[in-house]
């Protein structure tokens, strides 16, 4: 089955710019999907098809992904960033998250 | 605005069983598939399976196999996700989240039921 890895833990310092990877074979052909969550709430999208943002998505949430790495960069962090950081795709599978990344905002 | 509110929380024996609804709103409730989704505590997102709120066709992660059945009832508007056969591991938050926007992507979740298996 397919499988998206991502690292545990990320920090960024205030204001600057944080980047979270979501690796996979070959994930540059599939779409995928990021979500935001904060601790006792359901998560959030804030990243669909590689690089677009919902409505009410700051633009400092981009995306992109090519090859086996997709990435989520959050320019100029704030507190309010901070949270867990979820990529999925759609495969034979057919829905297959990353395991999460914690964003620690110092 | 559209809208998923989920059942309350559930404590339940191993061996039990459990039903999660999921109520929608907002939109026409047959325009769009169902996913479930939950979460065991300080672990990450497993998706469990679908359905089609158009024509009742499922789609379940294979480990969940014989043991999960998702419904839904479209006079109420309400989706439904039972598990049997409760374990500890069954521990966990679970969601229904659907995808509006034509991108696969979840873009409303419910607000998550809790469901808790202890003896």
């Amino acid at each position: 089955s397919y499988e998206l890895t991502q690292p545990l833990s990320v920090s960024v310092a205030l204001g600057q710019t944080a980047r979270i990877t979501c690796g996979g074979n070959n994930i540059g052909s599939k779409n995928v999907h990021w979500y935001q969550q904060k601790p006792g709430q359901a998560p959030v999208l804030v990243i669909y098809r590689d690089s677009n943002r919902p409505s009410g998505i700051p633009e400092r949430f981009s995306g992109s992904n090519s090859g086996n790495t997709a990435t989520l960069t959050i320019s100029r962090a704030q507190a309010g960033d901070e949270a867990d950081y979820y990529c999925q795709v759609w495969d034979s599978s057919p829905v297959v998250f990353g395991g999460g990344t914690k964003l620690t905002v110092l | 605005q559209v809208q998923l509110v989920q059942s309350g929380a559930e404590v339940k024996k191993p061996g039990a069983s459990v039903k999660v609804s999921c109520k929608a709103s907002g939109y026409t409730f047959t325009s769009y598939g169902i996913s479930w989704v939950r979460q065991a505590p300080g672990q990450g997102l497993e998706w469990m399976g679908w359905i089609s709120a158009y024509n009742g066709n499922t789609n379940y992660a294979q480990k969940l196999q014989g043991r999960v059945t998702m419904t839904t009832d479209t006079s109420t508007s309400t989706a439904y996700m039972e598990l049997r056969s409760l374990r500890s591991d069954d521990t966990a938050v679970y969601y229904c989240a659907i995808s509006t926007g034509g991108s696969d992507a979840f873009d409303i979740w419910g607000q998550g039921t809790m469901v808790t298996v202890s003896s």
